[in-house]
């Protein structure tokens, strides 16, 4: 099956930073999106990107399908960005759907 | 307001006694799925519904029963827990089309399921 990587791992930030967060994926996919779950366990949708580039405020992301990639980017990170970030693609053959590990941020005040 | 609302948040239970754990949606969806979240294994996809009578399999669906007998609902069932089916649960929802591109999945709130 297909297999979903992002990187870091984890991620410390001082406010006012900003970052890029990765996803690689292994195969074609039909779609690929970017989650945040809060330090509550909420999830929330931020993009819904299979290809090209999207923002939303502070936060952007790019999907370059032909490479087996996405970046989400986050500028002038605030101490509400913490929390993990996950990427997750559909499956081509379906609608099955397969999430990466994830990637741990904190910002510090 | 749209949402996806789960029941219960919180549940714990014997093993082998069977439950239910509901999902609804309230934004004429037509696909829905389940997920299991697990420290180190992040979440997995237990089953999905394309649609009203339409279900199949994610990758971890051993264990559980769901059905789709209404656009609305899609109901998680444990016939049988055990200890090792202890996790976090997602419900999630998405239209189809051209309205994927714009919300994606909302997901609810999840349910914390202990069995012991």
């Amino acid at each position: 099956g297909i297999q979903v990587e992002q990187s870091p791992p984890d991620l410390i930030l001082q406010e006012g930073a900003n970052s890029t967060l990765r996803c690689n994926f292994s195969d074609s996919v039909n779609n690929l999106q970017w989650f945040h779950q809060n330090p509550w366990g909420q999830l929330i949708n931020l993009f819904y990107i299979p290809s090209g580039t999207k923002q939303n405020g502070r936060l952007s992301a790019t999907t370059v399908a032909t490479e087996r990639y996405s970046l989400l980017y986050i500028s002038s990170s605030q101490t509400t960005d913490s929390g993990v970030y996950f990427c997750a693609v559909e499956d081509t053959g379906g609608f099955k759907t397969i999430f990466g590990a994830g990637t741990r941020l904190f910002v510090k005040a | 307001e749209a949402q996806v609302t789960q029941n219960p948040r919180y549940l714990i239970t014997v093993t082998g006694k069977k439950l239910t754990v509901t999902c609804s949606q309230n934004m004429n969806h037509e696909y829905m799925s389940w997920y299991r979240q697990d420290p180190g294994l992040g979440l997995r996809q237990i089953y999905y519904s394309m649609n009203v009578e339409v279900t199949d399999k994610g990758d971890v669906p051993e264990g559980y029963k769901v059905s789709r007998k209404e656009k609305r609902n899609f109901p998680l069932i444990l016939e049988s827990p055990s200890p090792n089916q202890t996790s976090l649960y997602f419900c999630a929802s998405s239209p189809f089309g051209t309205g994927r591109s714009d919300y994606g999945y909302t997901f609810g709130s999840g349910t914390r399921l202990t069995v012991v």
